[in-house]
């Protein structure tokens, strides 16, 4: 499967656990996005990477969240101390060159904290 | 005022119908716009580009307002596979983050 790929699908975990959730590219995309999704709202956006590079960052991410991408490959995203407003679904997406290009997302990591 | 704002719907209609979306956005320097679309508990997918002289993809036709900040999507001859939540989305400035409204809910019944 040459899609975009994130791991895990799902995650529960109790409040004030860390959480780390991983995203796969499309091989030759530079660019990688997460956002996060709850159930009736369009998806928020969070972060943005041009290759290695974290471009922007949302509001929404708070302190307790951070964000890698090493070598412009996957990129991981970290919520430390998680607390129940942080349940979603969160989603990764890649896309090549401009922001013209197709974003193709993956299946997406939904998270529920207990 | 939310950057890209859409009609949550649900818009309920008969199959053979023609249904219209419309969306506003915010940002007047935004540069690219797209719908998406979404099926329950799945990712967005690309639905089609918008460009400024509008475009049509075999049922669904797109159009840009810049002068109004307004998208529009119209389907015509609903299936009942159509049934999705389409997700409005613009790109304030071109290779950065999209932006994206809450979503339509199309429900086209039999």
């Amino acid at each position: 499967d040459t899609g975009v790929s994130q791991n895990p699908r799902h995650k529960i975990t109790k409040r004030g656990q860390n959480v780390t959730f991983r995203c796969d590219p499309i091989s030759e995309h530079n660019r990688l996005y997460w956002y996060r999704q709850t159930l009736g709202q369009g998806p928020e956006f969070l972060t943005y990477f041009q290759n290695e590079a974290q471009l922007e960052k949302s509001r929404l991410l708070s302190d307790r969240f951070s964000a890698e991408r090493p070598k412009g490959s996957f990129s991981t995203l970290e919520i430390q101390r998680t607390e129940q407003g942080d349940s979603a679904m969160y989603l990764c997406a890649s896309s090549l060159g401009t922001g013209d290009t197709e974003a193709f997302f993956g299946q997406g990591t939904r998270l529920t904290v207990v | 005022r939310k950057e890209v704002e859409q009609d949550p719907g649900p818009f309920n209609v008969p199959e053979g119908a023609t249904v219209a979306f419309n969306c506003t956005y915010s940002n007047s320097a935004s540069q690219s716009f797209f719908w998406y679309r979404q099926d329950c508990r799945k990712e967005p997918k690309l639905l089609m580009s918008v460009y400024s002289s509008g475009n049509e993809d075999g049922r669904f036709t797109a159009q840009l307002n810049r002068a109004s900040q307004y998208i529009s999507l119209l389907i015509r001859d609903s299936k009942l596979s159509d049934s999705a939540t389409y997700l409005c989305v613009v790109n304030p400035n071109a290779g950065n983050m999209l932006t994206f409204g809450g979503g339509t809910r199309l429900m086209v019944k039999p």
